[in-house]
């Protein structure tokens, strides 16, 4: 089961910034945060990941709370094509085998 | 850039029949897995597969399915007798080793229906 909890759905204003929250109470000290995505029955997409700094890449920011039981994904400047569910992930960070064990996700909805 | 393909898009089979899903992951990538989505549910994973052999499986993967890496490119999931549960999306994905991301790359996906 996964080891995360986030809400179902979130709604959010396009140009606008979306944060998505996630709780990850349990997690361990070998286990890394993930995000992935998935728009609209496509395969799943990675987004970002991190362990207990905050990271940024191109498409997202991640920011995990000091106690790590906690992280939020934000999104700077949400557009139509960010629609979609986003999953975070409690993962160990290993040589890659780890399968990766989704929950139900947040169903993000941009409106323009 | 490099990306995980699948064949077909769509499969529509007979209950019982076989099938064969077809997968072509990045080329140096090391590790590669079968997931499965139905229809309104969660992804679950299947099977992960490195060095020629099953690193891993979920209970879903029963002696009803198979996979296997024929030749140097392609990796294939085989259903040997389709059940209308086996109904869904089947994605196909590729890790590799020596990443500091060990990021998953997905395919698009095969739509499978039994009927």
């Amino acid at each position: 089961d996964a080891k995360t909890t986030q809400p179902t759905s979130m709604d959010c204003a396009e140009g606008r910034a979306a944060n998505l929250p996630c709780n990850h109470s349990t997690i361990s000290g070998n286990e890394y945060v993930y995000w992935y995505r998935q728009i609209h029955s496509q395969g799943p997409q990675y987004i970002i990941h991190g362990l207990k700094n905050n990271e940024t890449n191109e498409m997202a920011s991640l920011i995990i709370t000091e106690d790590r039981k906690s992280s939020t994904l934000i999104l700077p400047h949400a557009t139509l094509r960010d629609t979609a569910v986003y999953y975070c992930i409690v993962r160990v960070f290993n040589s890659g085998n780890t399968p990766l064990v989704f929950g139900k996700g947040t169903r993000l909805s941009v409106i323009a | 850039e490099p990306e995980v393909t699948q064949t077909p898009s769509h499969q529509v089979t007979q209950m019982g029949q076989e099938v064969i899903l077809r997968c072509v992951p990045i080329s140096n990538h090391l590790y590669f897995y079968w997931y499965r989505q139905i229809l309104g549910q969660k992804v679950e994973f299947l099977v992960s597969f490195y060095n020629n052999e099953i690193s891993e499986k979920s209970e879903i993967f029963d002696d009803q399915f198979s996979v296997e890496r024929p030749d140097g490119s392609n990796f294939t999931l085989k259903i040997r007798s389709t059940k209308l549960e086996d109904s869904a999306m089947y994605f196909c994905a590729s890790s590799s080793r020596g990443s500091s991301y060990n990021e998953q790359f997905f395919g698009p996906g095969t739509r499978l229906t039994v009927l």
